[in-house]
C-alpha cells in the first residue's frame, strides 16, 4: 500500500539556518503530494502541493520540488524564522484514491534565537 | 470564505459518559474526513464521507465508536461510552472530490476523558 516516511525530530535550528525536512513516497500509480503545517493547538494547514512530476510548490520561502524518480519530496526553506516552529506533515494523495490523504508521521521544527 | 468548523472545542468529561463532536464541513466540499491525533500514535484517519455516504470506516478503534453525516453540512462523532484512552484531539477535513483532493481541516477538539 501507499507510504509516506519522514525524517524524525525535533529538529532545532537557530534563527536564519537552512532547513531541509526529507520525506519519500512509495505509492502504485502518480500521487499528488503535499506538506501541511500544524502550529501549537491549531489543526493542519496546506503549506503546498505538488501534482505531477518535476512540479515545484511553494508557499511563504518553502519550496519542494516532486522527485518521481527517487520517489522524494523534500520541504525546504533559505532562512528559517521562528515562526516557522511547528510540526511538518508530508502526505500523498493517490489519483482514484478517493481524496485519501496518506500522511507522514510529521516532524517537529524548533528554532532558537 | 468560512472554513471547517468544529464544536466544541474543548471537551472534559468523565469515562463513561457519551461524547458527540460536531463538524460543518466547508460548503460544496463533496468528502469529509474525521481523524484522531494523540503523541502515541500519531494521526490516524478514523472514518471518511462521500456525499454523505460513509466510504472507508476502517480506522473507527472499536464499536464504542460512530459517525454519521446527515446532511452536506453537518457531521457528528459519537463516542458512547467513553474511556480514558480516548484522549486526544479530533480533526475534521473536507475536500472537494474533482482535482487533486487538497483536504482543508477544521481547529480540532481537544477532548479530555477522565
Amino acid at each position: 500500500g501507499d507510504s509516506v516516511t519522514q525524517m524524525e525530530g525535533p529538529v532545532t535550528l537557530s534563527e536564519e539556518a537552512f532547513l531541509t525536512i526529507n520525506c519519500t513516497y512509495t505509492a502504485t500509480g502518480y500521487p499528488s503530494l503535499f506538506w501541511y503545517v500544524q502550529y501549537p493547538g491549531e489543526g493542519l494547514q496546506l503549506l503546498l502541493k505538488a501534482t505531477k512530476a518535476d512540479d515545484k510548490g511553494s508557499n511563504k520561502g518553502f519550496e519542494a520540488t516532486y522527485r518521481k524518480e527517487t520517489t522524494s519530496f523534500h520541504l525546504e526553506k533559505g532562512s528559517v524564522q521562528v515562526s516557522d516552529s511547528a510540526v511538518y506533515f508530508c502526505a500523498l494523495s493517490e489519483t482514484g484514491g478517493g481524496n485519501k490523504l496518506t500522511f507522514g508521521t510529521g516532524t517537529q521544527l524548533k528554532v532558537e534565537l | 470564505d468560512a472554513g471547517v468548523i468544529q464544536s466544541p472545542r474543548h471537551e472534559v468529561t468523565e469515562m463513561g459518559q457519551e461524547v458527540t463532536l460536531r463538524c460543518k464541513p466547508i460548503s460544496g466540499h463533496d468528502y469529509l474526513f474525521w481523524y484522531r491525533q494523540t503523541m502515541m500514535r500519531g494521526l490516524e484517519l478514523l472514518i471518511y464521507f462521500n456525499n454523505n455516504v460513509p466510504i472507508d470506516d476502517s480506522g473507527m478503534p472499536e464499536d464504542r465508536f460512530s459517525a454519521k453525516m446527515p446532511n452536506a453540512s453537518f457531521s457528528t462523532l459519537k463516542i458512547q461510552p467513553s474511556e480514558p484512552r480516548d484522549s486526544a484531539v479530533y480533526f475534521c477535513a473536507s475536500s472537494v472530490g474533482q482535482g487533486v483532493g487538497t483536504q482543508y481541516f477544521g481547529p480540532g477538539t481537544r477532548l479530555l476523558v477522565l
